[in-house]
């Protein structure tokens, strides 16, 4: 039963513009959201993350807004590049709860 | 180390075969969970130890699977007569604590395991 979903298995964009990645959730006790990174060979790697008290937040070029009313999170990549291009996790927890569930990654290809 | 370290990389084996998969966590994490993702599919949920408490055993997919981690440290997942559904890329995770991710806590991945049974 898949509690995290991430329904567009890859997305390909130009070099400069902007990545938009989706994830939808099911499970209402979840308030704390994750998105991971991925290259080829290697584990995944933190990237941003969100709580439920927010709707959003920005770290340099990626941005993740959550709406929970619609229990759907998204990560935006402005600008594009190349170094981007990689698998994107998102991942949910329930408060306290020690696993995250995540979803099945999208894989961004950023063309030059 | 400065990361996860993980071991082997790659591992090929018959069916009905046994596997052993280890894990070196980073040092000081007292969580060390591990994960499992199989082609097209999220990372699902395996195991996960908590200094010298009881692990939680609730996402191993059947009784061929063990795990056990020895001294608080090295982890190793045990896959008795593999079973081709078991091929995946098993990953091992590891945490300094465990009051929850909204703590801002954060888990730590090896480069995992790629398991082929053939």
């Amino acid at each position: 039963d898949q509690q995290v979903k991430q329904n567009s298995p890859s997305l390909s964009v130009q070099e400069g513009r902007i990545s938009i990645l989706n994830c939808d959730y099911t499970n209402s006790m979840f308030d704390y959201f994750l998105w991971y990174k991925k290259y080829p060979a290697e584990g995944p790697t933190f990237l941003i993350s969100i709580s439920s008290i927010k709707d959003k937040n920005e770290d340099g070029r990626f941005t993740v807004f959550l709406n929970k009313s619609a229990k759907h999170l998204s990560l935006h990549i402005v600008p594009s590049q190349p170094g981007d291009s990689a698998v994107y996790f998102c991942a949910a927890s329930a408060r306290n709860d020690y696993k995250l569930s995540f979803g099945a990654g999208t894989t961004v290809t950023v063309r030059a | 180390g400065a990361g996860v370290s993980q071991s082997p990389s790659n591992k090929v084996t018959e069916k009905g075969k046994d596997v052993e998969l280890r894990c070196d966590p980073i040092s000081g994490h007292t969580a060390l969970y591990w994960y499992r993702q199989s082609l097209g599919q999220g990372l699902e949920f395996l195991i996960y130890f908590q200094g010298n408490s009881a692990p939680d055993k609730s996402g191993l997919p059947s009784d061929r699977f063990s795990a056990e981690r020895t001294g608080g440290s090295v982890s190793t997942l045990t896959i008795q007569r593999t079973q081709q559904e078991d091929s995946a890329v098993y990953l091992c995770a590891s945490s300094r604590k465990t009051t929850g991710f909204a703590t801002n806590e954060k888990l730590f991945f090896g480069s995992g395991t790629q398991l082929s049974v053939l």
